[in-house]
Formats: structure tokens, sequence, C-alpha cells
């Protein structure tokens, strides 16, 4: 199974900084049509995860553009511009190349200092 | 716009079973992969089960092989998920997901979930 390694477990911004969570696979993530099926979803309190970026850096319908996706091989990572109060929440990025199992991260807390 | 609807969770004793059901609404049912994920309180996010747009292809996570039964209806927009043998550590959250589709890949759309709870 591919493991996905996330990090940092806690991430304390202040308003308006920028943020960037880490996620490693175990293996290379390019699949054989040459996609790299790595995700990014958000879940804040309370609510259902949303999913923010696909393939890597492709943006979700109605995400703003102070999120992006950027990486390669087994390293990835989603960058905030700027942190705002409505960011806060667990990430989660997940593979799906490699499956069964499609695997998640162990997720990322984001919380305003 | 894509909705999901989750239905039919709730507590159950250890060994019993539950069916879960979803659905769709917004988008053409038939044509995505479907999946449920889930998520025990407090912790993150597992993949339980994926079925192919037509229901010919089936895959779980191995802790639920043997126990899970995913299946779809397309006539009726609707996705299932048949729980048996449960155990202490099934309970969750579980959500009903879209699956994959060439154009936007794995899990765009998620529903609220339902709660499966596992006790004596």
């Amino acid at each position: 199974d591919v493991v996905m390694t996330q990090s940092p477990r806690s991430l304390p911004v202040t308003l308006g900084q920028p943020a960037s969570i880490s996620c490693r696979s175990s293996q290379g993530l390019v699949f054989s049509d040459g996609i790299t099926y790595l995700s990014w979803f958000q879940q804040r309190p309370g609510q259902s995860p949303r999913r923010l970026i696909y393939k890597v850096s492709n943006r979700d319908s109605g995400v703003p553009d102070r999120f992006s996706g950027s990486g390669s091989g087994t390293d990835f990572t989603l960058e905030i511009s700027r942190v705002e109060a409505e960011d806060v929440g667990v990430y989660f990025c997940m593979q799906a190349t490699h499956w069964p199992p499609l695997t998640f991260g162990g997720g990322t807390k984001v919380e305003i200092k | 716009e894509v909705q999901l609807v989750e239905s039919g969770g709730g507590l159950v004793e250890p060994g019993g079973s539950l069916r879960l059901s979803c659905v769709a609404s917004g988008f053409t049912f038939s044509s995505y992969w479907m999946s449920w994920v889930r998520q025990a309180p407090g912790k993150g996010l597992e993949w339980v089960a994926n079925i192919k747009e037509d229901g010919s292809e089936t895959y779980y996570v191995d802790s639920v092989k043997g126990r899970f039964t995913i299946s779809r209806d397309n006539g009726k927009n609707s996705l299932y998920l048949q729980l048996n043998t449960l155990r202490g550590e099934d309970t969750a959250m579980y959500y009903c997901v879209r699956g994959f589709s060439h154009s936007s890949g794995w899990f765009d759309s998620w529903g609220r979930g339902t709660l499966v709870t596992v006790s004596s």
C-alpha cells in the first residue's frame, strides 16, 4: 500500500500570512496514463471534506486562487498564499494512482495563532 | 448542482448489520465510479469501497473485505453499502463520494455523511 505522510500535523498561522503543507508518498504517483492522481481536501470543523486540488495542481471550481498545489514524483505541497479565517480546518492529501487501496495522508490541522 | 444524500446509519450491536443508502442528483450517475469513505470520530479519512459505473467491478479496503458489500442501482441513482458482522472499529461517519471521471479525477463531490455507531 502507498503510505502518504503529511507534515506538519499542526500548523498555527497568522492571518494574512502564507502556509505550506507537505505530503510525501512512499512510491511515485505517476499513473500509466501519465497523470499523477494526487488530490488535496479541506475539512472545516463540523463539515464534510471538500476537494480543493486534483491532479497535483488543478484547482476545483469555486476554490480561491490563494490555494495552489505543486510537486512531482513523491513530494507534493499545498500552499495558501494568505491565510484567512475561513481556512481553519484539517487538510488531507490523497493518492489514487496505486489502488486499491486509495490512501489518505494523516491530515494537517490549520489554526489561527 | 451535485447532491449526494446518505441515510441508514444508526446504533448497532457488534456482529449486527446495517444498510447505508445514498441518493445522487445533479449529474449522470451512471457515468461515474462511486465510492464510500469513512472517518472514525476525531480521526482521518479512510477509503472503504469503490464500484464501477455499471457495477461490474467492486473494490474494498482489506479491513472490510467479506463483511461489506457495495452496490448501485443506476435506475434509481442510488448507491448502497451493506455492512455485516460489524465491529467497534467500524464506528465512523460514512461518506458517499462521487468517484472518478476522466475530466475531474477522484472524489470531487461528497455527501454530508451518515453516522454508524457499533456498541453494545
